[in-house]
């Protein structure tokens, strides 16, 4: 069974850094590339960042490049999320995500990451 | 940016009726290699998402024939049939034909 557990969520004053991690089990990690999504509160879903299985290739939008890193450790069947500069509109559920195709196929439970003063 | 226009915002539906969302996308979504790439998520309350449909049309793994999804170019529509109480939440659209991937802003489907 596929899962996914993502930590290091918490809250964090605007323009410090964050590092977030997600734990994946029940799947060949290395095979895949994986994924970052998040939803702030009551809202919609937006995608962050995602890698490829080496690590060699990451893709971000504009509103994170930049300021956010995605790496994984194959070893530790981990992905990483270090988020820097972090602003008010970042505050949202973080989502790990497997990827299949571009697309998300499984999903962790998330992790809440509130910028706040 | 492709942006995905979801409507309705929200349906309210009597058990054992049908549903259907549509989702009409500012760009076409067929990709250079003849695939397209959008895919519906349903997030059931205080759940993360979970797929539904790939590729326009293809049930994810375990996900009931009850959802059928259809369309090419920029229309796109999700059938929910005979809907059963597990099936409220919000349902997303989602495209990863064109950089960066987007979501549509959600339908929200309501049990009357």
């Amino acid at each position: 069974e596929v899962q996914l557990v993502e930590s290091g969520g918490g809250l964090v004053q605007p323009g410090r850094s964050l590092k977030l991690s997600c734990a994946a089990s029940g799947f060949t990690f290395s095979n895949y590339y994986m994924a970052w999504v998040r939803q702030a509160p009551k809202k919609g879903l937006e995608w962050v960042a995602t890698i490829s299985t080496s690590g060699s290739r990451t893709y971000y939008p504009d509103s994170v490049k930049g300021r956010f890193t995605i790496s994984r450790d194959n070893a530790k069947s981990s992905l990483y999320l270090q988020m820097n500069s972090l602003k008010s509109e970042d505050t949202a559920t973080y989502y790990c995500a497997r990827v299949e195709d571009w697309y998300f196929d499984f999903w962790g439970p998330g992790t809440m990451v509130t910028v706040s003063s | 940016d492709v942006v995905l226009t979801q409507t309705p915002v929200s349906l309210s539906v009597t058990l054992g009726d049908q549903a259907s969302i549509s989702c009409r996308s500012s760009q076409s979504l067929e990709y250079s290699d003849g695939y397209t790439y959008l895919e519906w998520y349903l997030q059931k309350p205080g759940q993360s998402p979970q797929l539904l449909i790939y590729e326009v049309s293809n049930r994810f793994s375990g996900v009931p024939d009850r959802f059928i999804g259809s369309g090419s170019g920029t229309d796109f529509t999700l059938k929910i049939s005979r809907v059963e109480p597990e099936d409220l939440g919000v349902y997303y659209c989602f495209q990863a034909t064109h950089d960066p991937l987007t979501f549509g802003s959600g339908t929200k489907l309501e049990i009357k």
